[in-house]
């Protein structure tokens, strides 16, 4: 049950987008589409954007898209704006009714 | 949807403690629910399912033989028995309730937590 790996930052400036990556194995992320994302403002629970790689929940504005290719996944943030800036987590089924969270990623909007 | 965690508290190495999960607002025995921890400053840990009828259980390998859920319809409740509790059990806890009825994945609505700290 190893981490997912996420890089640890990212950034860009409002109106800009950025795409945050998060790479398993065949073991998990390339192994199904139960993949899901998620925002986490400091002190508050996390909130899912996406689930089953791509779909986003009501609610959840259009800027927020994911997809997958191979053992990775991909959360992209198009139109930063600043409230954007928080943690994200991806999530994704491991098997044998496990699942695995990526270490986070700190998004700063410059 | 609302779900709210307690129970947690200031616990010494070696003990136990119960944190619960109450439901309101939904079809609390539809769902699957997870609990999730989180150390102060570090990333989120997948711990622990149980189905929605209660018939399924499933851990992660750090919890596995120390910590039990269970849930309670009638009460909308789930709880975590944790024992044998350690320094690095120190968490935040959340119960999340799974997104859609009868199935296990995705993890859609979170309660606010509940901090566990294991010191002498």
């Amino acid at each position: 049950q190893s981490a997912l790996t996420q890089p640890p930052s990212a950034s860009g400036s409002p109106g800009q987008s950025v795409t945050i990556s998060c790479t398993g194995s065949i073991s998990d992320v390339g192994g199904y589409d139960y993949v899901c994302w998620f925002r986490q403002y400091p002190g508050k629970a996390p909130q899912l954007l996406i689930y089953r790689v791509d779909q986003r929940p009501s609610g959840v504005p259009d800027r927020f898209s994911g997809s997958k290719s191979g053992n990775t996944a991909s959360l992209t943030v198009s139109g930063l704006q600043g409230d954007d800036e928080a943690d994200y987590y991806c999530n994704s089924y491991a098997g044998s009714d496990t699942w695995v969270f990526g270490g986070g990623t700190k998004l700063t909007v410059l | 949807v609302q779900l709210v965690e307690s129970g947690g508290g200031v616990v010494q190495p070696g003990r136990s403690l119960r944190l619960s999960c109450a439901a309101s607002e939904f079809a609390f025995s539809n769902h699957a629910v997870h609990w999730v921890r989180q150390v102060p400053g570090k990333g989120l840990e997948w711990l622990s399912l149980i189905s929605y009828d209660g018939s399924d259980e499933y851990y992660a390998d750090s919890v596995r033989g120390r910590f039990t859920v269970s849930r309670d319809d009638s009460e909308n409740t789930v709880s975590l028995q944790m024992d044998g509790l350690r320094h690095d059990d120190t968490a935040t806890y959340y119960c999340v309730r799974a997104l859609f009825d009868f199935e296990p994945h995705y993890f859609d609505s979170w309660g606010p937590g509940t901090l566990v700290t294991v010191s002498s």
